[in-house]
């Protein structure tokens, strides 16, 4: 079956890590860029960040920039995303999506996952 | 980086076309995406690259674009087409960038 299951979501405390993973199935996995993106509960889509298939090329919003890394391991058809120095303003629901090309540039995202919550509170 | 506008809601009736805009000052050179968001799911790409439909989506969604607007537009509304939907675009920097959503009420 074609899929992405996201995990790793959760509560944290402002300030700490947290690492979300996206395990990716039923197609071939390093032929395509992939990505990060969230929607706080109620309000709208953001785009966190992006890899090209080969992890050559990154992009990260300007609102997650040095603080979220995002990886992956194709081996393991699988994507990361690591979060640092999390904010109250990155509570929300992180979605996978696959993109139709190998590299960024418009093609559409055409595969998401169900996405995974994380909770910033004390 | 790129902002795109689009209208909050659009009400259309069953049967109907509804029309939702996309507008930003660099769209006439970036293709645009769009996507249906129901509550509880999550998003299904619909058209790409401006005007083109992935396998499985019906034909009453099409997709244009003029200047710096990508328009969405759905013919003959159906109920199961009440969500909200997204344009998307990549912007500079190697980033994309999301439309602020419309809500489409099929009344």
């Amino acid at each position: 079956e074609v899929q992405l299951v996201e995990s790793g979501g959760g509560l944290v405390q402002p300030g700490r890590s947290l690492r979300l993973s996206c395990a990716a199935s039923g197609f071939n996995f390093d032929d395509y860029a992939m990505h990060w993106v969230r929607q706080v509960p109620g309000k709208g889509l953001e785009w966190v960040s992006g890899i090209s298939w080969s992890s050559t090329a990154l992009g990260y919003a300007d609102s997650v920039k040095g603080r979220f890394t995002i990886s992956r391991d194709n081996a393991k058809n699988s994507l990361y995303l690591q979060m640092s120095s999390l904010r109250s303003e990155d509570m929300a629901l992180y979605f996978c999506a696959k993109d139709r090309g190998a590299v960024a540039g418009g093609w559409g995202f055409d595969l998401w996952g169900q996405g995974t919550l994380v909770t910033v509170s004390s | 980086s790129s902002e795109l506008t689009q209208p909050p809601s659009v009400s259309v009736s069953p049967g109907q076309t509804a029309s939702i805009t996309c507008s930003g000052d660099e769209l006439g050179d970036l293709y645009a995406s769009w996507y249906q968001l129901r509550p509880g799911q999550s998003p299904v790409l619909i058209i790409y690259q401006d005007r083109k439909r992935p396998s499985g989506i019906p034909e009453r969604f099409s997709g244009s674009s003029s200047g710096n607007t990508a328009t969405l537009t759905i013919s003959g509304t159906q109920a199961t087409d009440e969500a909200d939907y997204y344009c998307q675009a990549w912007g500079s920097s190697t980033s994309y960038v999301f439309g602020t959503g419309t809500k489409v009420t099929v009344l």
